[in-house]
């Protein structure tokens, strides 16, 4: 069966310090994979997506930058750090099935609180 | 563009009394819809989704939601809540083809409060 994991689950970090979240997808092969952030008492922002190794889609500006060195890899990382950046970041995968690929639910990790300081 | 909204940010019902909650997107096409429950800290998990068919669709612990069309609305009900179903709960909308990363579009979600 599919799993997905992310680490780690709770970050506290300075304003200004760099940022490495890291997602990994097992049991699948070439899942779309995303980044979404939740901020207190507000819906889910996605920011980034995957399609295959090495394609990264940003959805909105930021601060922050995303990486997909493996294929079941997704990683969030920023240089330096902001306040605005606090919030509960969630990695999601979906699979891939031929002539359905966007009626597929997304499975999502269980996220990272991150608080910068 | 594609959007989801849920009118109601928090709702509080008694245990054992029914549940509904309200979702309307907009989307051009015939949409692809689901709803997720989040508990506090947690991930999200899929409760059900609707492709095609049968414009009633039934999901895991109780939940079912209603396709309408012509109110472009997808809501979510269960006849009697239980003290767990306390939770955030998400719906959303399938956009783009999957060349453009099939994401999900969110609502801002309703907080569900269950009353002993």
């Amino acid at each position: 069966s599919q799993t997905i994991h992310q680490w780690p689950a709770t970050l506290v970090q300075p304003v200004g310090s760099p940022l490495s979240l890291e997602c990994t997808v097992e049991g699948t092969s070439n899942p779309n994979l995303y980044w979404y952030r939740q901020a207190a008492g507000r819906g889910l922002q996605l920011l980034f997506y995957s399609v295959g190794i090495g394609q990264i889609s940003s959805e909105v500006p930021q601060n922050l930058s995303a990486s997909r060195p493996q294929d079941r890899q997704f990683i969030l990382s920023s240089k330096k750090l902001l306040l605005s950046d606090s919030g509960f970041y969630l990695c999601a995968w979906r699979g891939r099935a031929r002539g359905t690929g966007y009626n597929s639910p997304l499975h999502f990790g269980n996220g990272t609180r991150l608080t910068v300081t | 563009a594609q959007s989801v909204t849920q009118p109601d940010i928090h709702i509080t019902v008694s245990e054992g009394a029914s549940l509904e909650l309200r979702c309307n997107y907009s989307y051009g096409a015939t949409p692809y819809l689901f709803w997720y429950v989040q508990s506090p800290g947690q991930g999200l998990q899929l409760l059900l989704k609707y492709f095609s068919g049968d414009t009633l669709v039934q999901g895991i612990k109780g939940f079912e939601a209603e396709f309408k069309r012509s109110q472009s609305s997808f809501n979510l009900r269960k006849p009697s809540v239980h003290w767990s179903d306390a939770a955030e709960y998400f719906c959303a909308v399938a956009s783009g083809r999957e060349n453009q990363g099939g994401k999900l579009i969110f609502g801002q979600g309703t907080e569900l409060s269950v009353k002993p």
